[in-house]
């Protein structure tokens, strides 16, 4: 079946380095991909998206770029601030999952000033 | 405009007792999401349903838990008895779907700290 994996956390960096956080995933058909943040104490939220390969999703200064060929929806970020500090989640939705989202483990970020 | 809206925001019971978690989605979006968050388990899909019909509830551990939508801006979740294993931070989200897909972007609330003991 359908599968999401992330790196494991926590990723602990000082403030403005370069992120990476890794994620692959399994898919029967042609997924979207997409990244959610978790803030502490707080819900939820679509940070960036990607529907077709080679498409990059980017909002705040984070990106991730759609790669077929290795499978894979890294997302990264030029220089971290402490407000970034939050639990990322990759996810997918593809057919062969009937369009429900499925989620990666989520890979704690901690950013130190 | 008010986000999703779950109540309580924490809660606090003993086994044994029962349990029931609300959630108000946003004024029209059709689908609607519960999930639970544990440190072992991560994120998991309880039952999400769609123009208010359950469409899957196959994440949903225990014939103990249930979940309706009575109405387009209503659902509930009840564990009936609660157990400690239950106890976790459960989330609905809620959004915007056509044609059988379930993957436009949710909006979760601010979850539901669950404490059975």
């Amino acid at each position: 079946g359908d599968s999401v994996t992330q790196m494991e956390g926590p990723v602990t960096l000082s403030e403005e380095a370069f992120l990476t956080i890794n994620c692959t995933y399994t898919a029967t058909g042609y997924p979207s991909l997409f990244w959610y943040v978790q803030y502490p104490g707080e819900g939820l939220q679509l940070l960036l998206k990607a529907t077709k390969a080679d498409d990059k999703g980017s909002n705040k200064g984070f990106e991730a770029t759609y790669r077929k060929e290795t499978t894979s929806f890294h997302l990264e970020k030029g220089s971290v601030q402490v407000s970034d500090s939050a639990v990322y989640f990759c996810a997918l939705s593809d057919p062969g999952s009937n369009y429900q989202l499925i989620w990666g483990a989520g890979t704690k970020l901690i950013i130190k000033p | 405009d008010a986000g999703v809206i779950q109540s309580p925001r924490h809660e606090v019971t003993e086994m044994g007792q029962e349990v029931t978690l609300r959630c108000k989605p946003i004024s029209g979006h059709n689908s609607l999401f519960w999930y639970r968050q544990t440190m072992m388990r991560g994120l998991e899909l309880l039952i999400y349903f769609n123009n208010n019909v359950p469409i899957d509830d196959s994440g949903m551990p225990e014939d103990r838990f249930s979940a309706k939508m009575p109405n387009a801006s209503f659902s509930t979740l009840k564990i009936q008895p609660s157990e400690p294993r239950d106890s976790a931070v459960y989330f609905c989200a809620s959004s915007w779907d056509l044609g059988g897909r379930y993957d436009n972007e949710q909006f979760f609330g601010p979850g539901t700290r669950l404490t059975v003991l």
